[in-house]
């Protein structure tokens, strides 16, 4: 299955620590994309990071994708009781149709 | 105000019965997408419409049926020969974006979801 691994699968931290999630995959991919779930909620989308691209930046989050390890980090800086949810990288295959391997998640509690 | 709904939150089926899940999109999007989430888990893709009049299979479409008749619908039938029908099903959208060297890519926006239980 193509399905990534997030690691860790929960984290707490204090509100105004950064925070890091990693995500794992197994086949070449086109682009890697992150998802925030809140509990019970749908999904929303926060960032794309292409297989051509190194890192990416939007707002307090910053994206990395290293290729030869098959793996991205997400990282969100400064963050706050209202980022606790659950994140979800998803991976869009090199070849195929462009639909979605989401991952198992990682579970953020932010504790004001 | 446009966006993905899906109606109605919360689904109760008994046994053997069918029971039918909505999904309206007012965003003009092609493609269309069926998910389930169970407690804990990462999302499973159930079936996708790439367009109108067209859906291919997920990685778990036993026991489910779906029918695309219109752009905007997309409704997921969730029938008796699903034995496990207990979990959170999430409905998403997406277009094709286009880069300045060819390169393309698509994201996805979901409705808030539809919790389904087994009286």
């Amino acid at each position: 299955s193509q399905q990534g691994e997030e690691d860790p699968q929960a984290l707490s931290i204090q509100e105004g620590e950064n925070a890091t999630m990693n995500c794992s995959y197994k086949t070449s991919i086109n682009n890697l994309q992150w998802y925030r779930q809140n509990s019970g909620r749908g999904l929303v989308h926060l960032i794309l990071i292409r297989s051509n691209e190194r890192e990416k930046h939007s707002g307090r989050l910053r994206v990395t994708l290293d290729t030869s390890k098959k793996s991205s980090s997400l990282l969100i800086t400064a963050s706050r009781a209202a980022d606790t949810a659950s994140y979800f990288c998803a991976t869009v295959l090199q070849t195929g149709a462009n639909n979605l391997f989401f991952g198992t998640g990682t579970r953020l509690t932010v504790i004001p | 105000d446009g966006g993905i709904t899906q109606s109605p939150k919360y689904l109760f089926r008994k046994e053997g019965q069918n029971v039918t899940l909505s999904c309206e999109q007012n965003l003009n999007h092609d493609a269309m997408y069926w998910y389930r989430q169970d407690p804990g888990q990462g999302l499973r893709l159930i079936y996708y419409s790439q367009i109108v009049n067209d859906f291919q299979k997920g990685d778990i479409a036993e026991g489910y049926s779906v029918s695309r008749e219109k752009k905007e619908s997309f409704p997921l039938t969730v029938t008796s020969a699903q034995k496990n029908p207990t979990a959170f099903y999430l409905c998403a959208s997406s277009m094709t974006a286009f880069g300045v060297a060819g390169e393309s890519w698509e994201t996805q926006y979901f409705g808030p979801g539809t919790r389904l239980l087994v009286l």
